[in-house]
């Protein structure tokens, strides 16, 4: 079955650019989503379709997807930043996956 | 706007059934979309266990499918999980969550579903 692999954890200090990635097997000819869970919160959708942002999710949030590797790049990162980040897609098999997520401390 | 609320026991016996209900405010789930659940273990990650449509089409996470229904009341705006013969591996937060997410613009459809409005989890602990 398809994987999607992200690192366990990315630090960044604040004002800095935090680039979170999420890796699959040719992930890019897939749509990418990606959720902030903040802890004891439901997740909250940050970027859908590799790189549409829902209304009312700041600019600094942006996507892309391209090859084997799709990236949240998180611009001018703030303390309330730090979260887990997962990404997701909808896999050919009608299975819905999510990577194992990534822990982002804000330094 | 859409709102979702999970509502059910927060202790269940192993080998039992777990059953939880998602009431849906702010949209009529017949109009249309998939609605599913998703859990997630303590201090683990997300886990999709499955979705159903208000026709009552459903797709199951096959790694759970052998234990899992899913079905909709669209009289009462909801719908519901149950989850057979658990065991603690089943203690988890327990979401349920609207999936959007197809494009049927050009002649055929491409699906790439997400989950854009979720409820805020209900906790589920297995032990006797």
């Amino acid at each position: 079955s398809y994987v999607l692999t992200q690192p366990p954890s990315v630090s960044v200090a604040p004002g800095q650019t935090a680039r979170i990635t999420c890796g699959g097997n040719n992930i890019g000819s897939k749509s990418v989503h990606w959720y902030q869970q903040k802890p004891g919160q439901a997740p909250v959708l940050v970027v859908y379709d590799d790189s549409d942002r829902p209304s009312g999710i700041p600019e600094r949030f942006s996507g892309s997807n391209s090859g084997n590797t799709a990236t949240l790049t998180i611009s001018r990162v703030e303390a309330g930043d730090e979260a887990d980040y997962y990404c997701q897609v909808w896999d050919s098999s009608s299975d819905l996956l999510f990577g194992g997520g990534t822990k982002l401390t804000v330094l | 706007q859409v709102q979702l609320q999970e509502s059910g026991p927060g202790l269940v016996k192993p080998s039992e059934t777990l059953s939880l209900t998602c009431a849906v405010s702010g949209y009529s789930i017949s109009s249309g979309y998939y609605w599913g659940w998703i859990r997630q273990p303590p201090g683990k990650g997300l886990e999709w266990i499955g979705s159903i449509y208000h026709s009552g089409s459903t797709y199951y996470n096959p790694s759970l499918k052998s234990r899992v229904t899913i079905s909709v009341d669209t009289s009462k705006n909801q719908f519901s999980l149950k989850l057979s013969s658990v065991t603690a591996a089943d203690t988890a937060v327990y979401y349920c969550a609207r999936m959007v997410g197809e494009d049927c613009s050009g002649g055929s459809c491409y699906y790439y579903y997400y989950m854009d409005v979720w409820g805020k989890g209900t906790t589920v602990t297995v032990s006797s």
